[in-house]
């Protein structure tokens, strides 16, 4: 069955300190991996896409990682601001469908 | 910069009664989805449109649901009968491609049956 995992499922750091999210998946066949934020009450916005044969890409302070052989992937979050409390949802499609396949999320907290 | 548009951003309504939730995509987008949250669960994929048709719909967009693009700007979802369960937040979203490409998504509709 495909799935996308997510973890932690929360987190909480201070403001200007770095973190990374993990996140595993079971899709196949795997054909690009995204990482969306989602502000409370909003619809989701994307921050990157990775295809099979990318390991990484960076948006600004976010810097995601994907190991395609292990089904594993990462944002890394950089000097972290307030404005980046938000829940953040790994994403996954296989080949020849439109079907995205969103994870739990991992709710990120940053206070001052 | 465009975005994604929905009406309304809360809707209440009796079960039984049929709702009509609108989304207005980006202009030069091509390809239509819509998605639901049920509140604290993840997002669920409901279906995809483009050209004028549904090109692919989950198990979850059964026969009380349909889509619609009426005009050239407009893109619905219609419930027929609401049922208890169909209580969501109701995500609209479009791209300029298929596949790869980035999906925008709207700040969607919280629907609620009574």
């Amino acid at each position: 069955k495909n799935q996308v995992e997510q973890s932690p499922q929360s987190l909480i750091i201070l403001e200007g300190k770095n973190c990374t999210l993990q996140c595993n998946y079971t899709v196949s066949p795997f054909s690009n991996l995204r990482w969306y934020k989602q502000d409370t009450g909003r619809g989701p916005v994307s921050l990157t896409i990775m295809t099979f044969s990318e390991n990484t890409k960076s948006n600004g302070r976010y810097t995601a990682t994907l190991d395609a052989d292990t089904k594993q992937s990462s944002l890394h979050i950089t000097a972290s601001q307030l404005s980046d409390s938000a829940s953040y949802i790994c994403v996954v499609s296989a080949y020849n469908t439109d079907k995205l396949i969103f994870g739990t999320g991992t709710r990120l907290q940053v206070f001052p | 910069e465009p975005e994604v548009t929905q009406t309304p951003s809360h809707q209440v309504t009796q079960m039984g009664q049929e709702v009509i939730l609108r989304c207005v995509p980006i202009s030069n987008h091509l390809y239509f989805y819509w998605y639901r949250q049920i509140l604290g669960q993840k997002v669920e994929f409901l279906v995809s449109f483009y050209n004028n048709e549904i090109s692919e719909k989950s198990e979850i967009f059964d026969d009380q649901f349909s889509v619609e693009r009426p005009d050239g700007s407009n893109f619905t979802l219609k419930i027929r009968s609401t049922k208890l369960e169909d209580s969501a937040m109701y995500f609209c979203a479009s791209s300029v491609l298929a596949g790869e490409d980035t999906q925008y998504f709207g700040p969607g509709t919280r629907l609620t049956v009574l």
